[in-house]
C-alpha cells in the first residue's frame, strides 16, 4: 500500500512569491492534515480537510490556504512568501480524521530567500 | 488551546538501557495519544498510540502509559538500539479537533 506521497520534495522561492504544494493521501483515507515544523516552533497545524470541507484551521495568517479534491488529494498554497515561511512542510492522512491513526509524509522543504 | 509539554529535549542512553520520554497535556477534553518517531530527512512515523479509556498500551519493546488524572503520559523503549536513535514527538487531540497538538520533541541516541 503506498504511503502519503508529497510532491515536491523541495523548494527554493523568493520573498514575495506564492507557492503550492502537493498531497496525496494513503488510499481510502479521506482526511488530509498540514502542518509546518521549524525548529524553533516545532509541529504546528495549519489545516485539516475531509470530503472537500476545510474542517479545523490552525493560528496562521491568511496566506496560507488549502484545499481538497473530489478523490482526496489536497494542495497547500502559500502567497506572498516571507523569510519566516521556510520550513518543512507535512501532510497527514487518515481514514476520517476523527482520532485515528494519521501518517506522515515525508514533506515538502521550502527555502524563501 | 491544547498545550503540550515534553520533557526531556535530549536524552542519551547507552545501547540496552531503557529510555523514558513524558510529556504532560492542558486540555482536559483530549482523548487520544500517539507519539511519533522522526529520522532525519523523513517525516513523522506513527509508533504506538493510546486512548483516554486505557491506562497503558505495549507493543513489543515500546510502552506508552497514561495517567488522566495528571494528565501526563509516557514512552517507555527497553532494551534499546542504536536504530532507535531519532527525534520522538508527542501530541494529543480531543475527539472534536481534528488537530494533532505535538510536543516539542526529545532527541534520543543510543549508543553502542
Amino acid at each position: 500500500k503506498a504511503g502519503v506521497t508529497q510532491t515536491p520534495r523541495y523548494l527554493i522561492k523568493t520573498r514575495g512569491q506564492q507557492v503550492t504544494l502537493s498531497c496525496s493521501p494513503i488510499s481510502g483515507h479521506r482526511s488530509v492534515s498540514w502542518y509546518q515544523q521549524t525548529p524553533g516552533q516545532g509541529l504546528q497545524f495549519l489545516f485539516e480537510y475531509f470530503s472537500e470541507t476545510q474542517r479545523n484551521k490552525g493560528n496562521f495568517p491568511g496566506r496560507f490556504s488549502g484545499r481538497q479534491f473530489s478523490n482526496s488529494r489536497s494542495e497547500m498554497n502559500v502567497s506572498t512568501l516571507e523569510l519566516g515561511d521556510s520550513a518543512l512542510y507535512l501532510c497527514a492522512s487518515s481514514v476520517t480524521g476523527l482520532n485515528t491513526e494519521a501518517f506522515f509524509g515525508q514533506g515538502t522543504r521550502l527555502t524563501v530567500v | 488551546g491544547e498545550n503540550v509539554e515534553q520533557h526531556p529535549s535530549t536524552l542519551s542512553v547507552q545501547e540496552g538501557d531503557s529510555a523514558v520520554i513524558k510529556c504532560t497535556y492542558s486540555d482536559s477534553a483530549s482523548n487520544y495519544f500517539p507519539w511519533y518517531k522522526q529520522e532525519l530527512g523523513k517525516g513523522p512515523q506513527l509508533i504506538i498510540d493510546i486512548r483516554s479509556n486505557v491506562g497503558e498500551k505495549k507493543d513489543q519493546r515500546i510502552a506508552v502509559t497514561l495517567n488522566k488524572t495528571a494528565k501526563h503520559f509516557s514512552l517507555h523503549i527497553t532494551e534499546t538500539q542504536p536504530e532507535d536513535s531519532a527525534v520522538y514527538f508527542c501530541a494529543a487531540s480531543r475527539h472534536s479537533g481534528y488537530a494533532l497538538n505535538f510536543g516539542k520533541g526529545t532527541s534520543l541516541l543510543v549508543t553502542p
